[in-house]
């Protein structure tokens, strides 16, 4: 069974530029996370989608983030513009329902510069 | 307000010896909490759950051991193994809110 992909896997980019973040999830889970992982601490979610539903975005700084997930299966995440403070690894997981144990993918890291 | 804390960031043992990973959290509404282990430059990976209506769950050299009343549970290795070195997260879901919050994990080293 294929794992969480994601890409691209390393980005640095200068600070007010825009990056977006590509995920697809392992086939047929419904849920969908975006996590955000500064060095040193635990991931904080950013949203959270039920296939194309989002479950929660609470956390999602939304004046310069954005995510969508088309047709319920792959995501992608944007930054625009991006800060210093954005600095860090982005990680997406799934599972197959909301109540589940969380497949995570390998991240991208970010660095702005 | 972080409502699930690792207190110790990390965690050194002997390759045989039992390793113990705390957790402590704040919200009581968590009924389900999770372990995660998580390689350099990897995504975490799940280890073991366990519900809040038990109070331990095993699996193999890994048993996780719920204290509801005092808002508490713990990973237990048994035997350590090098292979176990890695950081551990823990998760605490709030599953009629939907709700997952994570720890900032413990870093284990297992000495040959």
């Amino acid at each position: 069974e294929a794992g969480v992909a994601q890409s691209p896997r390393y980005k640095i980019i200068e600070k007010r530029q825009s990056v977006a973040f590509w995920c697809n999830p392992i086939s047929g889970h419904a849920t969908l996370y975006w996590y955000q992982q500064i060095l040193g601490q635990g991931p904080k979610l950013l949203i959270q989608f039920q296939n194309n539903g989002v479950v929660d975005d609470s956390q999602l700084p939304k004046d310069r983030f954005s995510a969508e997930r088309l047709k319920g299966v792959d995501s992608t995440l944007k930054i625009q513009p991006a800060k210093l403070e954005d600095s860090a690894v982005y990680l997406c997981a799934s599972s197959p329902g909301p109540y589940n144990e969380q497949f995570f993918g390998p991240g991208t890291r970010l660095t702005v510069l | 307000d972080q409502q699930v804390k690792q207190n110790s960031p990390s965690l050194s043992v002997q390759e045989g010896r039992i390793s113990i990973l705390n957790c402590d959290y704040t919200n009581s509404m968590f009924d389900y909490f999770l372990w995660y282990k998580k390689y350099p430059a990897e995504g975490p990976t799940f280890l073991i759950s366990i519900s809040s209506i038990k109070d331990k769950n095993e699996d193999g050299r890994f048993t996780v051991f719920l204290n509801k009343s005092a808002k508490h549970l713990s990973l237990h290795i048994v035997p350590s193994q090098p292979g176990d070195s890695a950081v551990y997260f823990c998760e605490g879901d709030n599953t009629n809110a939907g709700k997952s919050t994570f720890g900032d994990g413990t870093t284990l080293t297992v000495k040959p």
